[in-house]
């Protein structure tokens, strides 16, 4: 069945330092979501992205979808310790990485930020 | 305006004893979903709901697990029989709507921890 692997499953950095986290999919997938979860807390809903090589940013966030689209990354420039949590890349679950209303979630990185 | 709410937020039972999560979504959301967290995971996706018609329960992990949506709103996952290995966060969460119409972001709720001992 369909997989989405993320590495680095841990992520340590000093507050100021630059952090990527990436995603691959097993299959083409129609589009991609990421999640942020602050520890203790629910997955929060980070951005979509639909189109092969799409770029988007937020802020100190960059989030790019591979041209295959079976991968993914999120890059955050200059981290803070507000950054600090499980950051998961989700694909729609379905044949053909179509949508059909559910995810498969990667098993996430934990970023932690020393100050 | 409220988000997704889900009661209990803490259960612990007995193993063989009957639970049942409830999930209220956000108000107008068509799409309705279940999810089990185990710790340091991702969710895991166990059903959903667009209304009150259950699309996909490829994901319950065995027919100790039952999900419904009677009237398109709030949402029950009943797990019967509990087992030790059940325990886990169950997480519900909402969108827009869901399926071929595209994937919308989900909103998730708290959880409920549920512990079987």
């Amino acid at each position: 069945g369909q997989q989405v692997m993320q590495i680095p499953q841990y992520q340590h950095v000093q507050e100021g330092e630059d952090f990527t986290t990436y995603c691959n999919s097993s299959t083409t997938l129609s589009n991609i979501q990421w999640y942020k979860q602050r520890p203790g807390g629910h997955p929060v809903f980070l951005i979509q992205l639909v189109k092969s090589g799409e770029v988007k940013k937020q802020k100190r966030l960059t989030f790019q979808f591979g041209e295959a689209k079976k991968n993914s990354s999120l890059h955050i420039t200059a981290t803070q310790t507000t950054d600090v949590g499980t950051y998961f890349c989700a694909g729609p679950k379905g044949a053909g990485g179509t949508s059909y209303g559910k995810l498969t979630f990667g098993q996430g990185t934990i970023l932690t930020v020393h100050p | 305006g409220a988000g997704v709410s889900q009661s209990p937020r803490y259960k612990v039972t007995k193993r063989g004893q009957d639970v049942a999560l409830r999930c209220d979504p956000i108000s107008g959301h068509v799409s309705l979903y279940w999810y089990r967290q185990a710790l340091g995971q991702g969710p895991e996706f166990l059903t959903y709901f667009n209304y009150e018609a259950q699309q996909d329960k490829s994901g319950l992990p065995n027919d100790r697990f039952s999900a419904e949506r009677p009237e398109g709103s709030i949402s029950t996952l009943t797990i019967q029989r509990t087992e030790q290995r059940d325990s886990a966060m169950y997480r519900c969460a909402s969108s827009l709507v869901g399926g071929l119409a595209g994937n919308y972001e989900q909103y998730f709720g708290p959880g409920t921890r549920l512990t079987v001992t």
